[in-house]
């Protein structure tokens, strides 16, 4: 079983949906959590990052973790087709072991 | 926001050729790392750099060597290419708890 299992899609979606994406983990050393957003041929672009368990808002962005589920969410709020990316979740653990996840494609259909 | 630079961007080499990828950062951040991702695929950490004159060996076996003489400069260096070493080469540096990503650079040995 990989550490961090998250669904790779591809996810197609029309323009203004709401966007759930989700990652699992089975470490419970993992204490930072992390979005990145991956355009093609480009490096991962750090979205959200949060290290308790609830809600982080940024914009349309919002960040979820529940550590008693070992679960983690990205929602997307009116959702756009420049949204349309791979989206990576990445986990830290406090000495400093970093997993990622190996992304979910999102493509917005305008 | 962490400014990482990769270069070159692109590059398409023989097979034989010594070649080396370079990376540098303005932060001054310490922690440093080199992941490979084929397309579509995962990430996965190859070397990193806690400091200068640290380095070690990532997840992921490598046939690649990196340095670490100055803080703000982590080059990677293939010795001898090979097809099999076509993929894209990202160079990270940390702030904290989170990982900045250079552009990318795409190797393609030919």
């Amino acid at each position: 079983q990989k550490e961090v299992e998250q669904d790779p899609g591809p996810l197609s979606v029309p323009e203004g949906a709401i966007v759930s994406l989700n990652c699992t983990y089975s470490n419970s050393a993992f204490q930072y959590f992390m979005w990145y957003r991956q355009y093609s041929r480009k490096g991962p672009e750090l979205l959200m990052y949060t290290y308790s368990s609830g809600n982080k808002e940024d914009g349309r962005f919002t960040a979820q973790v529940d550590k008693s589920s070992k679960y983690i969410s990205l929602f997307i709020r009116d959702s756009q087709p420049s949204d349309s990316a791979t989206y990576l979740c990445a986990m830290k653990t406090s000495y400093d072991k970093v997993i990622f996840g190996p992304g979910t494609s999102l493509s917005v259909i305008p | 926001e962490a400014d990482i630079y990769q270069t070159p961007r692109y590059l398409v080499i023989g097979t034989g050729k010594k070649i080396t990828l370079e990376c540098s950062q303005t932060m001054g951040h310490d922690k440093m790392y080199w992941y490979q991702q084929d397309p579509g695929m995962e990430l996965h950490l190859i070397h990193y750099s806690y400091g200068v004159n640290s380095t070690e060996k990532g997840d992921l076996s490598s046939e690649s060597t990196v340095s670490r003489i100055r803080t703000e400069h982590f080059p990677l260096t293939l010795e001898s290419a090979r097809p099999s070493h076509t993929s894209q080469y990202l160079c990270a540096s940390t702030a904290g708890d989170t990982i900045y990503f250079g552009e990318g650079s795409w190797l393609t040995v030919v």
